[in-house]
């Protein structure tokens, strides 16, 4: 079975600041990751998403992850946050030939000024 | 595109009532999904449909729902009779196949509030 685990259920972090979400995963098999944000009273919107190719995947509103086949990490970044990053991040991952998506438990970021 | 639509966006409604849930997913897109967000259980997938018929409601909690795709642009849960603990957000997404055959992103529509008193 897969399964997808975000270590930090909260994060607050200083407006300008970088900031890290950790997100690893489970499985036997090749896997689709992916990183959604869903603001408040929305639905989840995509930042970015690895399929295949280049480790390094940049999405939207300047964020970044990079994934590690070897420590089955997919972890999100962003070097300078801003107030309106306020929103909680779910990474979700999917087999590679499959069609669920199988969520991580959230991690709210909170940006404080 | 409008992207996915759901409605109502907000429902009140009280135990043992009826509820429907409506979803018009992404034209051309032919995989459809429901999810439920509680603060307990996080995102749950409930059920998805490909070309209109159900491939997996392993995550659908009880008989007392149920989901149907009459056509390629409509969709519908339903819980009957409700009860307090359905109480949650229910998204629904929508995705298409890639030409190397992966699974595209999925779409998801601004949700539905549900609470039931």
């Amino acid at each position: 079975a897969q399964s997808v685990t975000q270590l930090d259920s909260q994060v607050p972090v200083f407006e300008e600041a970088p900031v890290e979400l950790r997100c690893n995963y489970s499985s036997s098999v090749s896997v689709y990751l992916f990183w959604y944000v869903q603001y408040p009273n929305q639905g989840l919107q995509l930042l970015l998403k690895y399929l295949s190719g280049s480790t390094l995947v940049k999405g939207i509103n300047g964020f970044e992850a990079e994934f590690n086949k070897s420590q089955t990490s997919f972890h999100l970044r962003k070097p300078s946050v801003h107030i309106s990053d306020t929103a909680e991040y779910f990474c979700a991952a999917s087999k590679a030939a499959g069609n669920k998506l199988t969520f991580g438990g959230g991690t709210r970021v909170l940006v404080k000024p | 595109d409008a992207g996915v639509i759901q409605s109502p966006r907000h429902e009140v409604t009280e135990m043992g009532q009826e509820v429907t849930l409506r979803c018009k997913p992404i034209s051309g897109h032919d995989y459809l999904f429901w999810y439920r967000q509680t603060m307990m259980r996080g995102l749950e997938l409930l059920i998805y449909f490909n070309n209109n018929v159900p491939i997996d409601d392993s995550g659908m909690p009880e008989d007392r729902f149920s989901a149907k795709m009459p056509n390629a642009s409509f969709s519908t849960l339903k819980i009957q009779p409700s009860e307090p603990r359905d109480s949650a957000v229910y998204f629904c997404a929508s995705s298409h196949l890639m030409p190397t055959g992966g699974r595209e992103t999925q779409y998801f529509g601004p949700g539905t509030r549900l609470l039931v008193l």
